[in-house]
């Protein structure tokens, strides 16, 4: 258990349809990252907050948004579902902004 | 352009037998290099690291990895496999440009044939 918590474990959706994920960072930890695990596009980072700024962005597309709260947990928003969305979602986190990362166990996405 | 390069998206062992991973890289600078493990339906599990010193890095499990910055490689190995390395593998490299995202190979799944 690496401390990482996210919700929901699965997510089945339609569509056209918004999702948000949610994840919380181990305890003491700062920096929160966001990872799309897919079969067509493998493991891709899409975003990196640190406490509560976006320190990096990656592959994230625009129909996506995140942000980091005061109490540190994370939350991805996914808007106007497309079948290609359909992935496991990584929260990872680490102390300061360059240090180890540490993964949470994933958001299974599916749209159907 | 792809930075990281797992060579064998499937590789078979036999139990006891000796693990071979394949990573190579593409860095203009020194980056860091990582290996995590992610076993079904679970999240992403640090297997070592290479950050800087001995290029000789071991991780937990067993397993362990060299950095050879001449050819470009991190390749991952363990002498006797057992069944519980059965797993996905991803080789990861930071690229030290001021950021801390990962950039992920394609993965590699071992198969332990008892």
């Amino acid at each position: 258990d690496s401390g990482v918590t996210q919700t929901p474990k699965h997510l089945i959706t339609a569509t056209g349809q918004r999702v948000t994920l949610r994840c919380s960072p181990r305890s003491g930890d700062l920096s929160v990252y966001w990872y799309q695990q897919s079969l067509d596009q493998g493991l891709q980072f899409l975003i990196q907050y640190y406490n509560g700024e976006e320190r990096a962005k990656g592959n994230i597309l625009e129909r996506f948004s995140a942000q980091q709260f005061p109490d540190l947990h994370s939350e991805l928003n996914l808007s106007s579902l497309e079948l290609g969305d359909s992935a496991l979602y990584f929260c990872a986190s680490s102390l300061g902004p360059l240090d180890e990362q540490f993964f949470g166990p994933g958001t299974r996405l599916t749209v159907l | 352009a792809q930075s990281v390069t797992q060579l064998g998206s499937h590789v078979s062992v036999s139990e006891g037998a000796l693990v071979l991973l394949r990573c190579n890289y593409s860095s203009s600078v020194p980056p860091y290099l990582f290996w995590y493990v992610q076993y079904p339906n679970q999240g992403l599990q640090l297997l070592l690291k290479y950050t800087t010193g001995a290029t000789l890095v071991k991780g937990i499990n067993g397993f362990e990895a060299e950095f050879k910055k001449s050819e470009t490689s991190f390749h991952l190995t363990k002498p006797s496999a057992h069944m519980s390395d059965a797993a996905e593998y991803f080789c990861a490299v930071n690229l030290q440009t001021g950021a801390n995202n990962l950039f992920f190979g394609t993965g590699t799944r071992l198969t332990v044939i008892p």
